[in-house]
């Protein structure tokens, strides 16, 4: 079955504790990012990959890292979270960039930072 | 800069009534592509229909069809005959370049739409 996969779906940490969430796609797509989904602001891209090795930051970079390693996997890291990255994550793949290519989501990852 | 905006944070709908959900987008990029995503309280995120630029035609999905006014920037989400299975928060979002010339995929805030048996 063609899926992204997040894990964790939920984590609660405290301040200051690095945490890694995982997103791995099995559908050999190209282009990866990373959203946050926050009440009234809809969806905000934080990183995106459109390969292996490329990366580059979206909307709200600020306090979160990215690699993109091998083409499946793109994690997402908390060096130092702090309680305003208390947020919903999704991780998004899509074949490449392209305007028809609809982006899969994964099941979502709601961290809570205490 | 690329914008959506969704301006109504919230409806409700008399089930199998139609219901009309409101987008306009802005962008300097011709060549762009306007996405729906559903979003049920379980959180996931479920495509529902596309509509490139250059489409002649209104793209429709099943009950979903997308009113495209090009000249107006706006793309607006019909769903015929609603259900109480439509009870959900619903994305617009546009696929297009930025002044850098990646391609960036931005939401609007959503409209969450309730269905009332």
């Amino acid at each position: 079955e063609a899926q992204v996969t997040q894990n964790p779906r939920y984590l609660i940490t405290v301040t200051g504790k690095k945490l890694t969430v995982t997103c791995s796609q099995n559908m050999n797509h190209e282009y990866m990012s990373w959203y946050r989904q926050d009440p009234g602001l809809g969806l905000r891209q934080i990183y995106y990959s459109m390969n292996v090795e490329v990366t580059d930051k979206g909307d709200v970079p600020e306090g979160y890292k990215v690699s993109r390693k091998e083409k499946r996997n793109f994690p997402l890291i908390l060096e130092s979270p702090s309680p305003n990255q208390t947020s919903l994550y999704f991780c998004a793949s899509s074949l490449v960039y392209g305007r028809g290519t609809e982006a899969f989501f994964g099941q979502g990852t709601r961290l809570t930072v205490v | 800069a690329q914008k959506i905006t969704q301006t109504q944070p919230g409806m409700f709908v008399q089930e199998k009534e139609a219901v009309t959900l409101d987008c306009t987008y802005d962008t300097s990029d011709p060549s762009y592509g306007l996405f729906w995503y559903k979003q049920p309280s379980s959180g996931e995120m479920i495509f529902l229909i596309y509509q490139g630029s250059y489409d002649q035609q209104n793209a429709t999905e099943g009950r979903y069809s997308l009113n495209f006014q090009k000249a107006r920037k706006s793309a607006n989400l019909v769903i015929s005959a609603s259900q109480l299975g439509d009870s959900a928060m619903y994305f617009c979002a546009m696929s297009a370049d930025d002044n850098f010339g990646n391609e960036k995929l931005t939401f609007g805030t959503g409209t969450r739409l309730t269905i009332i048996p």
